[in-house]
């Protein structure tokens, strides 16, 4: 089966910088991608990961250990606006499996 | 621009009763998937077609059934609709390629009484 760890709710201040991990347990593992969702919208593409290291996207970077099947997004210059939930995602085949979703609180 | 749309958008719908969710897409995708979004449970595949007259069962794909009769749709139908189906949907499209982004639609919130 399919397994995806990851925090249920992280809470930092504007401006500073938050990691959220994720764990997995996947058979026939690709890559591991992340969704941000806000309350009430759609789950909307943030980045992917097919190999070890460090992706960077303005101020989003993800992060891929194969080798520790672990990753994690860090968001940088948090702004009010990133508050939502993060979700990972474990890409098998042409399948995603999700993590839970870790809801991100920004406060000024 | 290429889309993905559900419809409807909220319906709510009697125990024992046959609901059918629509799914549109417009990017010509192959893959497409239905997930439920529940508290606390992240999102959950119900089902999966990678092409026409392609349909796979996903991790909590009881009561539901999808069919795949061309590119552009993938209904997803509750044969008969139980409280425990109250969540809200979402359905979801890539090209397959790996690592491509998945788009999603809006989602429905279904409540069955």
């Amino acid at each position: 089966g399919q397994s995806l760890e990851q925090p249920s709710e992280v809470t930092a201040v504007e401006g500073a910088i938050v990691q959220i991990n994720c764990t997995y347990q996947t058979s026939g593992f690709y890559g591991l991608s992340w969704y941000q969702q806000h309350d009430g919208g759609a789950p909307t593409f943030l980045s992917y990961n097919a190999l070890d290291g460090l992706e960077e996207t303005g101020r989003f970077s993800s992060f891929l250990s194969r080798s520790d099947s672990y990753g994690y997004l860090l968001l940088q210059e948090l702004q009010m606006k990133d508050s939502a939930s993060y979700f990972c995602a474990a890409e098998s085949g042409n399948m995603l499996t999700f993590g839970g979703g870790t809801r991100l609180m920004v406060k000024p | 621009d290429a889309e993905i749309t559900q419809s409807p958008r909220h319906k709510i719908t009697e125990t024992g009763r046959q609901v059918t969710l629509a799914c549109h897409q417009t990017w010509n995708h192959n893959n497409m998937f239905w997930y439920r979004q529940d508290l606390g449970h992240g999102l959950r595949l119900i089902h999966y077609s990678y092409g026409v007259q392609d349909t796979n069962k996903g991790e909590v794909s009881d009561g539901y059934s999808v069919s795949r009769s061309n590119t552009e749709d993938l209904p997803l139908t509750l044969e008969s609709a139980a409280s425990s189906q109250t969540s809200v949907y979402f359905c979801a499209s890539s090209d397959g390629a790996g690592g491509t982004e998945a788009f999603f639609g809006q989602g429905t919130r279904l409540t069955v009484v």
